[in-house]
């Protein structure tokens, strides 16, 4: 079946990096364009940033661009994010999504994978 | 303060019907397709609706989608217990500020009385 795993969340002080993987599973990854999402904590849903089916195009939220750097190695049926410089108000659940098209705009994102928390704490 | 304005709740009884609204602008809703999420308390969110009104195979007609001009709304009918959860809307925001932008809807908490 069509899966995504997320993975590489925890805890992390201010001004830290952290790495997370996105494998995907059950589809042609290399045909679609990939979101990350976030959602802090009893708060809702953030678009954070955005890769295009063949890694050459990508767009991030103003809140995290130049923090941030979204990845993808098709080899491996895998998407990264790359986290710089975090921030406390970064923390939040971590979704990485399939959109509905291989370009980086996407009508839709379906499915999604169970998320990694990711806190940003001293 | 989220680009699309959603109610922060509703509510009903079991087997009756609601709709959540989803208001936005012309550089959102009013120019690109809408879609529903559904995220049941402590999961993923889940796609429910996309292209404005169409399901995915294996959500039930119960719900449905329509979008009118810069608005969208969600209804659900033969409201169920296990409805209880989340809704959200989303779309591209396409304003002439911004690069490329996906937003959401605050998101609207359902509770079936």
């Amino acid at each position: 079946q069509v899966q995504l795993v997320e993975s590489g969340g925890g805890v992390v002080q201010p001004g830290r990096s952290l790495r997370l993987s996105c494998v995907a599973s059950g589809f042609t990854f290399r045909s679609f364009g990939m979101h990350w999402v976030r959602q802090a904590p009893g708060k809702g849903l953030e678009w954070v940033t955005v890769i295009s089916f063949d890694g050459n195009n990508n767009y991030y939220a103003d809140s995290v661009k130049g923090r941030f750097t979204i990845s993808r190695d098709n080899s491996k049926n895998t998407l990264y994010l790359q986290m710089n410089s975090l921030r406390a108000e970064d923390t939040a659940v971590y979704y990485c999504a399939r959109g509905s098209g291989g370009s980086c705009y996407s009508r839709w994102f379906d499915p999604w994978g169970q998320g990694t928390l990711v806190t940003v704490s001293s | 303060q989220s680009v699309l304005t959603q109610p922060p709740s509703v509510s009903a009884a079991p087997g009756q019907k609601v709709t959540i609204s989803c208001s936005g602008s012309s550089s959102n809703i009013g120019n690109n397709y809408v879609s529903w999420y559904l995220q049941l308390p402590g999961t993923a969110p889940k796609l429910l609706i996309y292209d404005n009104n169409k399901r995915p195979s294996g959500i039930p007609d119960r719900f449905s989608g329509a979008k009118s001009g810069t608005s969208a709304t969600l209804g659900i009918t033969g409201l169920q217990t296990g409805d209880e959860a989340d809704y959200y809307c989303g779309t591209w925001d396409s304003s002439l500020s911004a690069d490329f932008n996906w937003v959401f809807g605050g998101g609207t908490k359902l509770t079936v009385l």
